[in-house]
This record gives structure tokens, sequence and C-alpha cells, in this order.
């Protein structure tokens, strides 16, 4: 079955850093690029960057630059997002959802997972 | 960054209906244009891709249209698995930048 698994909800405090996981299963881990998004609370959608699992390499949405770092595990088929300095502006479920390798004309998405809430709070 | 203006914000609508939904790009973005559907507590999901390509799985009553800037989403016939939250995205240029949201509602 293709799917895209994610952690468990978190709760995290200003300043700190959070780490989500998007377990693949059902396919060839390296043919496809996984992305991350997050949406806030009652909000749009927001595009995070996105990592190439064969190669490593990624591409970062400037406003998370050097805040944001996207691995990936070929090994367990497993990706990863790492947020530091949270802030509660940083509150919103994220969302890891699979596009086609290549060029930015392939990025849309066929596949997603269910989220992961990150709640930022004192 | 590319905005994206989604119209209207929300609308009300009868079983049955043909509802269309706008976007509009800042800039041109050729056909690399997308739809999505969500529902309260879902993921999103593709239904339109490449502004007219009908992802597989979704029914036909949805289709798309448009190039350049302007583009629009079109429901046949609105049925009740069909009030949701619809968002576009474009796939032209990073960032990739979504509409703010489209919510179909019961009249």
């Amino acid at each position: 079955q293709v799917q895209l698994v994610q952690s468990g909800a978190e709760v995290k405090k200003p300043g700190a850093s959070v780490n989500v996981s998007c377990e693949t299963s059902g396919y060839t881990f390296t043919s496809y690029y996984i992305h991350w998004l997050r949406q806030a609370p009652g909000q749009g959608l927001e595009w995070m960057g996105r990592i190439n699992p064969r190669s490593g390499g990624t591409s970062y949405a400037q406003k998370f630059q050097g805040r944001v770092t996207m691995t990936g595990d070929t090994s367990i088929s497993t990706a990863y997002m790492d947020l530091s300095r949270l802030t509660s502006d940083d509150t919103a479920v994220y969302y890891c959802a699979r596009s086609l390798a290549g060029t930015t004309f392939y990025w849309y998405f066929n596949l997603w997972g269910r989220g992961t809430l990150v709640t930022v709070s004192s | 960054d590319i905005q994206m203006t989604q119209s209207p914000s929300s609308l009300s609508a009868s079983i049955g209906d043909r509802v269309t939904i706008t976007c509009r790009a800042s800039q041109s973005i050729s056909r690399f244009l997308n739809w999505y559907q969500q529902k309260p507590g879902m993921a999103p999901k593709l239904l339109i891709y490449d502004a007219s390509t009908v992802q597989s799985g979704v029914p036909s009553k949805f289709s798309g249209s448009g190039s350049g800037t302007d583009f629009t989403l079109t429901i046949s016939s609105l049925q009740p698995e069909d009030f949701a939250t619809y968002f576009c995205q474009q796939s032209y240029i990073t960032p990739l930048t979504f509409g703010g949201g489209t919510k179909v509602e019961i009249k």
C-alpha cells in the first residue's frame, strides 16, 4: 500500500526544535521527491521545501532558510524535517507530500501524510 | 514570490449546482497550476494538475482550464461529498505558493 505515515503530535516550548518523520511505503523511496508543507489553524497551505531522497539534495523556501533541515534515510525509506528556534507562529499541522522528481513543473502532490500537529506554547 | 489569489473566498451552493472557482497568479505561470480539495481534519487531495489534467480516480465532474495568469476549477454538478475547501497551487517556480482557499458550503 502506497502511503506516507507521519510521527505523532508534538508540544514544544518557544526556542526549542522539533523533528517530524515521514515513513514511506509501497513505492521506491528514491524515485520521488518528498516535500514538507504546513498549515496554521484555519489558514492556507505553505510550502517549506523538498528533499531529493536519492541525492540528499534539498531546496528550501527562503522564509525557512537557516531554520529548517530536511533529511532522508534510504535504509528505512523515511524522510525527516527538523525546524529550530520555534515560536508560536510555528504552531501548525505539518504535512509531508510526494511529488515526481525533476523540475518544479512536476511539483504537485498526489500523496500526502495525515499531518503532524506541532504546538508551540510556553 | 508569485501571489495566488482565489475568488470567491467562500460560496454557498445547492446540490446539483454548477460551481466555478477562479485563481489568478501575480505573473504568468504558463499551465503549471494545480487544484486540491481539503475536508476538515484531512490532508489535501489532488484534483487537477497542469491546469486541466484530471488526476486518476477523480470524478469527471471536476474540470480545470486556463493558462498564463487566469485559471478556473469547475464542478459540473455539486454533490454532498463536494462540500469542502479548494486550493490552487502554482508549480512554476519556487517557492511554491497556494491560493487562500475557497470554502464551498451548502445553501
